[in-house]
């Protein structure tokens, strides 16, 4: 069955600098991707970020980067030049082996200081 | 376009109570998601809609949970005899199936509190 591991219950970073947030999942399928979500205070889910399997390069959006490596099962999320409003939670999630429902990882919550 | 709306936002009830919580899918989207999120704690899937299929209900915690959708349209969760454990937030995402990444967009959600 899938299984999304995320050990970093907290993660803080400064400013301007580049913080790595990490997810490792379980599968036996061959074609999966995995997503990142924001969820800052307020409650909403907000879409970051998407890599496929077979994708052949790591994925990226604006500040956002995936740094996938497929050997490991690992794909983590990788923000560079951290902004205050990055403070809130962070989940890695893929599809359940049905590709009925997302299986989220437990978080992590990042705090950016100024 | 509109995003997924969800009502109410708050909902504060008693023990016992049932309620009804409403999600409103973005217009098109074909499958729409049910979530529970317990404070501090990830998603837990609870029941998935796709068109006119029978719906995944494997998530769902008891027969105290049930559901409706119909079509493409709104969808309703319905907790009966609400107990204290029922609280938390409730999401609700939908999804089209035209995207490449093929994600879902969630709504707001509905703060459930059982007192």
């Amino acid at each position: 069955a899938q299984k999304i591991t995320q050990t970093q219950p907290g993660m803080f970073v400064q400013e301007k600098e580049a913080v790595t947030l990490d997810c490792t999942y379980d599968t036996s399928d061959q074609s999966y991707g995995l997503f990142w979500y924001k969820q800052p205070s307020s409650g909403e889910m907000i879409f970051l970020i998407y890599q496929g399997s077979y994708d052949e390069q790591n994925a990226t959006e604006g500040r956002y980067s995936l740094n996938f490596q497929k050997a490991r099962k690992s794909a983590n999320l990788v923000i560079s030049a951290s902004q205050l409003g990055d403070s809130a939670m962070y989940f890695c999630a893929m599809w359940n082996q049905a590709g009925t429902a997302l299986i989220f990882g437990k978080g992590t919550t990042l705090s950016v200081s100024s | 376009g509109a995003g997924v709306s969800q009502s109410p936002s708050n909902k504060v009830t008693e023990k016992g109570k049932d309620v009804e919580l409403r999600c409103d899918p973005i217009s098109g989207h074909t499958a729409l998601y049910w979530y529970r999120q317990r404070l501090g704690q990830g998603l837990e899937f609870l029941i998935y809609f796709q068109g006119n299929s029978a719906p995944d209900k494997s998530g769902l915690p008891s027969d105290r949970f049930s559901a409706e959708r119909t079509g493409e349209s709104v969808s309703t969760l319905t907790i009966q005899r609400t107990q204290q454990e029922d609280s938390a937030v409730y999401l609700c995402a939908s999804r089209g199936l035209a995207g490449p990444t093929d994600t879902q967009y969630f709504g707001p959600g509905t703060r459930l509190t059982v007192l």
